[in-house]
């Protein structure tokens, strides 16, 4: 069971274009992290969301927390070829006396010139 | 340029051989760990050590063996592994403790090839 959707799982549009990647889940998480990862590269943190509806901004990127803490999307505006990568959610959530970090399956941007 | 350090960045070995991952940071990050990355798909946590104590292990075969010989480095000592282990490995730090999750600082991982 993957406690964390994200969609779309591949994405190809043209420069200049706008998209929005989306993470759900029935579940409430007590953040909400944002990696991207480019060829060759590990994942890199674009942002933590952590208290529901919340929305913070990176340049062209969007981000927002769901109002109950169980979903995040990210958007992004006139989409440029260097924002091709791998877009990864990942949230943190208690799992008994721990808290756990799931990841959604990502999301493979691609942005043609 | 990361601030968690990997090395080798590629390896090649066969299924008898033994060869050792290593991390570095020196962010002063208390938690560490090594995840497996398969190509296109989202990282899979393997171990985390929080404040140098083992204290998760996502049920990885024995053939993987975590070290952590202080708080600025991690290893993965590998021994006889299979060619489904062929993967990126990458390691991450954070501040605090492993429990807290905090945002994660990876690296830019060893490219595993297991002949």
């Amino acid at each position: 069971t993957q406690l964390l959707e994200q969609s779309p799982q591949f994405l190809s549009i043209q420069e200049g274009e706008n998209l929005t990647v989306y993470c759900n889940s029935s579940s409430v998480f007590s953040s909400l992290q944002w990696y991207r990862q480019e060829p060759g590269e590990g994942p890199v943190l674009l942002v933590t969301v952590v208290t529901g509806g919340e929305v913070k901004k990176l340049k062209r990127l969007t981000f927002q927390f769901g109002d109950a803490r169980k979903d995040s999307s990210l958007h992004i505006t006139a989409a440029q070829p260097g924002d091709t990568g791998l877009y990864l959610c990942a949230g943190a959530r208690y799992a008994g006396n721990n808290r756990k970090l799931i990841w959604g399956l990502g999301t493979s941007l691609a942005v043609n010139p | 340029d990361t601030e968690v350090t990997q090395t080798p960045k590629h390896l090649v070995m066969g299924m008898t051989n033994k060869k050792s991952l290593k991390c570095e940071q020196h962010m002063g990050h208390r938690a560490m760990y090594w995840y497996k990355q398969k190509a296109k798909k989202p990282p899979e946590l393997m171990f985390v050590y929080s404040y140098e104590k083992l204290s998760i292990n996502e049920s990885v075969p024995s053939r993987f063996s975590p070290e952590c010989p202080n708080s600025s480095l991690l290893n993965l000592h590998l021994h006889a592994l299979q060619p489904e282990d062929s993967a990126l490995y990458l390691c991450a730090s954070s501040q605090g403790s492993a429990l807290d999750y905090q945002p994660q600082h990876f690296g830019d991982g060893t490219r595993l090839s297991i002949l």
